[in-house]
């Protein structure tokens, strides 16, 4: 199976600024989509990043807060923009090979705003 | 929209024992069923996938059942070892393949 990673795995920000999460696949692959996971929580969608055009973003979440790009069919960043201590979560990408019905997903991103 | 919920949300048991975990959700329009592990500090692990037009998957001591009239799904661990001590999450994917997560089982298996 593909392998997919994360990049930085945690990062410790300040309020007001902005982190970009890179999410790297060893292979092409068709769908990409980002998770959150707040403290104690599960997972929620935040967006499926589909190569080629704009993402699609889950009621909650827009644009201007998280862009993403997806430049090819083995990359894809978030952003997370003008943070506050609420955005402390884990960040998580995942995808689908083509084909396949089983998602994958990378180790996550740590993030921790103070 | 729909809501999964996972019961219990924790679980401790011995070593050796089998054990289930239960999932249950609202909307039985459902593509496909996923099981998660995760482990602390760590990213989700896939352990099984149920397609809608089946019933169940089993992979080495685990097995997924997936019942649509019901809304359920359940997960059994077989002899059950202190390395299945994790978060166990179902999840069921849409038309469009997004996931939407229980909020999880937390298991303990005791040496």
């Amino acid at each position: 199976s593909a392998v997919i990673s994360q990049k930085p795995s945690r990062d410790i920000c300040q309020r007001g600024t902005s982190l970009t999460i890179q999410c790297q696949v060893d292979s092409q692959v068709t769908m990409m989509f980002w998770y959150r996971q707040q403290p104690g929580q599960s997972l929620t969608l935040i967006a499926t990043a589909n190569q080629g055009s704009e993402a699609t973003y889950e009621s909650g979440f827009v644009i201007d807060k998280f862009p993403i790009s997806r430049p090819n069919l083995t990359f894809s960043t978030l952003t997370v923009s003008n943070m506050s201590p609420e955005d402390s979560s884990i960040y998580l990408c995942s995808f689908l090979a083509g084909g396949g019905e089983t998602q994958y997903f990378g180790p996550g991103t740590r993030l921790l705003v103070l | 929209k729909q809501e999964v919920t996972q019961i219990p949300a924790a679980l401790s048991v011995p070593e050796g024992e089998n054990l289930v975990l239960n999932c249950s959700f609202t909307d039985s329009a459902i593509y496909n069923l996923q099981w998660f592990r995760q482990d602390p500090g760590k990213g989700l692990t896939s352990l099984l996938l149920i397609q809608s037009s089946q019933r169940e998957q089993t992979s080495g001591r685990l097995n997924a059942s997936l019942d649509k009239s019901s809304g359920r799904s359940t997960l059994y661990i077989a002899a059950s070892q202190p390395g299945d001590s994790a978060t166990y999450l179902c999840a069921f994917s849409g038309s469009a393949r997004q996931l939407t997560f229980g909020s999880g089982t937390q298991l303990t298996v005791l040496p």
